[in-house]
């Protein structure tokens, strides 16, 4: 299957920082990548979805300046948490979309990236 | 009301045990849906997808009722390594246009 790497896969910080975290697609382009956050016990809540080469559309309740969206090239996302706060402590898991047929159907299959589990002191 | 719903478990069943999780859906304009297995903390996987007529992966098996907006899956013959949170996963409308929408997950336990 399709490869997605996510890098770092574990951060520590200070309260304040900013730390970005890149998500690349190994094998295949992905014209979407969406980024999604994990809390404790929680499930997956995607946050954005970000295509090549335009601006990233948010979910309802994520604020778009304290996460900030690159998707540059048809392999690399990255996301950035600006002043990062304990509050913002989670699992953060990117996804990478392709296309494929099946069936005669298309349907498009997303790949997990391994996430990255960010620890904001 | 949230867009996909789980009972979270857990479930404790002992080896050889047969187990069905349950899950339903908000959006009637959902056109995919899968479950995912997750291991403690790490990402989610594709376990199988879910098709109207129902389908089996040797041990597993999915089944879709699109009037009832239900989702099931039933594990036979549970094995240890079946211990995970089972995830279920619909392909339904986004800010964007469409997406992965994840329930909070059901937590299995086997023990021998």
């Amino acid at each position: 299957g399709a490869v997605v790497s996510q890098h770092p896969s574990r951060v520590i910080c200070k309260s304040g920082t900013s730390v970005k975290i890149e998500c690349r697609s190994l094998d295949f382009q992905a014209t979407t990548m969406f980024w999604y956050r994990q809390f404790p016990k929680q499930s997956l809540m995607l946050m954005a979805t970000s295509n090549e080469g335009s601006k990233a559309t948010y979910e309802q309740g994520v604020e778009k300046d304290k996460f900030l969206i690159n998707h540059a090239s048809l392999t690399l996302s990255t996301l950035t948490v600006t002043s990062a706060h304990p509050e913002d402590s989670s699992f953060y898991i990117c996804s990478a979309r392709s296309m494929e047929t099946s069936g005669g159907g298309a349907y498009n299959e997303q790949f997990f990236g391994p996430g990255t589990r960010l620890t904001v002191l | 009301r949230k867009e996909v719903e789980q009972d979270p478990g857990p479930f404790n069943v002992p080896e050889g045990a047969t187990v069905a999780f349950n899950c339903t859906y908000s959006n009637s304009a959902s056109q995919s849906f899968f479950w995912y297995r997750q291991d403690c903390r790490k990402e989610p996987k594709l376990l199988m997808s879910v098709y109207s007529s129902g389908n089996e992966d040797g041990r597993f098996t999915a089944q879709l009722n699109r009037a009832s907006q239900y989702i099931s899956l039933l594990i036979r013959d549970s094995k240890l390594s079946d211990s995970a949170t089972y995830l279920c996963v619909v392909n339904t409308a986004s800010q964007a246009g469409t997406a992965l929408i994840f329930g909070k997950g059901t937590t299995l336990s086997v023990s021998s």
